[in-house]
């Protein structure tokens, strides 16, 4: 069984460009969520998809924008980065629709933001 | 709003001592809580989950709802024990049929011989 997977590992950006990062789901996982953790604080979460949709949303600006391809591995987009951004990005899969509580973490990708 | 509250950043025992790692949450309605944790290097795994009622690693939580808490428990600390530590609670989405995760600050756990 493979577990979840994230790329890259880490990333260094300036201030207004955009980033995509890339999650790759825990086998037989339809359900992809993406949190950020920044530092010293506790993960966010930022969406989830379900079967290629948006399935619910925490408190970010549209500027985070995701997708979800018939695989089930996921991106994570953010445009016009801010300084603030500089965290690290978790995926975590789960099966069935939604996340009852037991998802699956990858390494997470660390982006700085200058 | 749900809120999950760890008060204590670090959390330093001696080898053998107990442990209790203090959660409390804001929620209305019946809170599904979990405990995870992150070994140095590791990824951020599940410990236990209040539904299961079960010990892992030697460590229980009782969700007490009364007093809004969801304390992590262990008799006996072990130096393998050190690690982060975040209580988490599963929130309904907007959806009505997804959930996502609520997490604290985390707890550092640090047990020295």
């Amino acid at each position: 069984e493979t577990g979840v997977t994230q790329s890259p590992t880490h990333l260094i950006k300036t201030r207004g460009q955009q980033v995509t990062l890339r999650c790759s789901s825990q086998s037989g996982h339809n359900t992809v969520s993406w949190y950020q953790q920044a530092l010293g604080q506790g993960p966010q979460f930022i969406f989830q998809y379900y079967r290629e949709e948006e399935n619910g949303r925490g408190n970010f600006p549209p500027r985070f924008s995701g997708l979800q391809f018939p695989n089930y591995s996921s991106e994570l987009n953010v445009n016009a980065l801010e300084l603030d951004d500089s965290a690290l990005y978790l995926c975590a899969s789960s099966p069935g629709q939604g996340a009852r509580g037991t998802q699956y973490f990858g390494p997470g990708t660390r982006l700085l933001v200058l | 709003a749900q809120r999950v509250t760890q008060p204590e950043k670090l959390l330093s025992v001696f080898k053998g001592a107990p442990v209790e790692l203090k959660c409390n949450y804001s929620y209305s309605g019946s809170p599904e809580l979990f405990w995870y944790v992150q070994y140095s290097r590791q990824r951020l795994q599940l410990l236990l989950r209040h539904i299961s009622r079960e010990s892992i690693k030697g460590f229980t939580a009782d969700l007490n709802k009364g007093e809004t808490s969801f304390h992590l428990k262990k008799p006996f600390a072990q130096e393998e024990d050190s690690a982060m530590y975040y209580c988490a609670l599963s929130d309904p989405l907007n959806t009505g049929t997804a959930s996502k995760l609520t997490f604290g600050t985390g707890t550092r756990l640090q047990v020295t011989l």
